[in-house]
């Protein structure tokens, strides 16, 4: 069965910190996605990166970095210099290219000025 | 975008509530998630333009979902009860083209 793993219910920074939010999947599939999508209060879910599991190349965008290690099924994403309007919840995710994706708890992340 | 209508619903207990889904124009897939607090999103159903091609056992007989002519979808609870209280998300993709999921903004449902 597939499942996504979210450790961190909440995580607290004051601005300018770094900070990094952990996901751990459980797949069977030799061939699979990853995502992560940020959740601010409006509630729309908004599309950050996908990856599949053949590209273990770690990815960044501007503050935002990727690191999959697939030897720990693990897929964290860090953000760098935080600011206040990064304030979010943050959802990992897990497909196994049929689109249907299999979310985790999320971790809410806010970041005081 | 995703649009989804109403943005919040108040109902009473046995009621019966329709919500709508206008996906992105030529998006042929739709898939509906239903998020309670403090949870992430659930898969409820996808459709394939108006064919819907996988349910959830989370869709229980009183939910019904339709997508006439493959473009908006609705998604109607009858019958509602407290537990259906949830937001309901909508989301869209032009499968073989990209493959980004966008997901509209969600109906908030509050049965009381």
């Amino acid at each position: 069965a597939q499942k996504v793993t979210q450790a961190q219910t909440e995580i607290s920074v004051v601005e300018k910190e770094d900070v990094t939010l952990d996901c751990v999947y459980e797949t069977r599939d030799t061939t699979y996605y990853l995502f992560w999508y940020k959740q601010p209060p409006s509630g729309e879910l908004v599309f950050l990166i996908r990856r599949n599991s053949f590209d273990e190349q770690n990815e960044i965008s501007g503050r935002y970095s990727w690191n999959f290690q697939k030897s720990t099924s693990s897929f964290n994403f860090t953000i760098t210099a935080s600011q206040v309007v990064d304030s979010a919840v943050y959802f990992c995710a897990l497909s196994d290219g049929t689109d249907k994706l299999i979310f985790g708890t999320g971790t809410r992340l806010q970041v005081f000025p | 975008g995703v649009s989804q209508s109403p943005s919040n619903k108040v109902t009473e207990k046995g009621k019966d509530v329709e919500l709508r889904c206008d996906p992105i124009s030529e998006h042929n897939r739709l898939y509906w998630y239903r998020q309670t607090l403090g949870q992430g999103p659930e898969f409820l159903t996808y459709f394939q333009n108006e064919a819907q091609l996988e349910k959830s056992r989370l869709l229980s007989d009183r939910f019904s979902a339709e997508r006439p002519k493959g473009s908006f979808s609705t998604l109607e609870i009858q019958r509602t009860e407290q537990g259906d209280s949830a937001m309901y998300l909508c989301a869209s993709i032009h499968r073989g083209s990209g493959n980004t999921i966008y997901f509209g903004e969600g109906s908030w449902l509050t049965v009381v």
